[in-house]
């Protein structure tokens, strides 16, 4: 199985912030990953595919990059409403696996 | 828009076998693959398989060996059986779409307890 580790675990920011989390693939995963945003008690909401490509309706301050091992997603000016557990997915190979998450509190 | 309503028992004897079914409406589940995955408490997410509308499955060998899931097209409902459930079985129970092997919406997940 793919190992997906994401890195910081968690962190404390401020609202106004740009923000960058990192996830980082123990093999080539080609671009098939995904960022997904979790709040407490809530679904996972996806807010990313493909590496790059922004779900619909989630808004333009999420962006991601990367391809093969290393992808990074960045909220440019991090809001109240992003406080949030994410994780990404890679869908590259069997069996789907997601990273350990990294929270992001506020500060 | 599709919504997706996972059901099921809220508690499960250890050994016993859970059952839960996803309920799709505002759309047909006949196309695109559909998952279950599944989150323990206070611990990250696990993907435990999907199934595509015409009945084709893929487990994650974590679990192959304990899982089943099933499609009824007629009900627009698929469903996820997991044989001899331990006390690591305990988790929130998400279903979701799986349009290209990442999920673009979720149900709201229900809690499964396994405990005698």
């Amino acid at each position: 199985a793919i190992r997906m580790t994401q890195s910081p675990s968690s962190f404390s920011a401020s609202t106004g912030d740009r923000v960058t989390i990192t996830c980082r693939a123990s093999q080539g995963i080609s671009s098939y990953l995904a960022w997904y945003q979790q709040k407490p008690g809530k679904a996972p909401k996806l807010l990313i595919y493909a590496a790059s490509t922004l779900q619909s309706g989630v808004p333009s301050r999420f962006s991601g990059s990367g391809s093969g091992t290393d992808f990074t997603l960045t909220i440019s000016c991090l809001q109240s409403e992003d406080f949030a557990t994410y994780y990404c997915q890679q869908y590259y190979s069997y069996p789907l696996t997601f990273g350990q998450g990294t929270k992001v509190e506020i500060k | 828009q599709v919504q997706l309503q996972e059901s099921g028992p809220g508690l499960v004897k250890p050994s016993e076998t859970l059952s839960l079914t996803c309920t799709v409406s505002g759309g047909s589940i006949s196309s695109y693959y559909w998952s279950w995955i599944r989150q323990p408490p206070g611990k990250g997410l696990e993907w435990i398989g999907y199934i595509y509308y015409s009945g084709s499955t893929n487990y994650n060998p974590s679990l192959k060996s304990r899982v089943t899931i099933s499609v009824d097209t007629s009900k627009n409902q698929f469903s996820l059986k997991l044989s001899s459930v331990t006390a690591a079985d305990t988790a929130v129970y998400y279903c979701a779409r799986t349009p290209d092997y990442y999920m673009d919406v979720w149900g709201k997940g229900t809690t499964v307890t396994v405990s005698s």
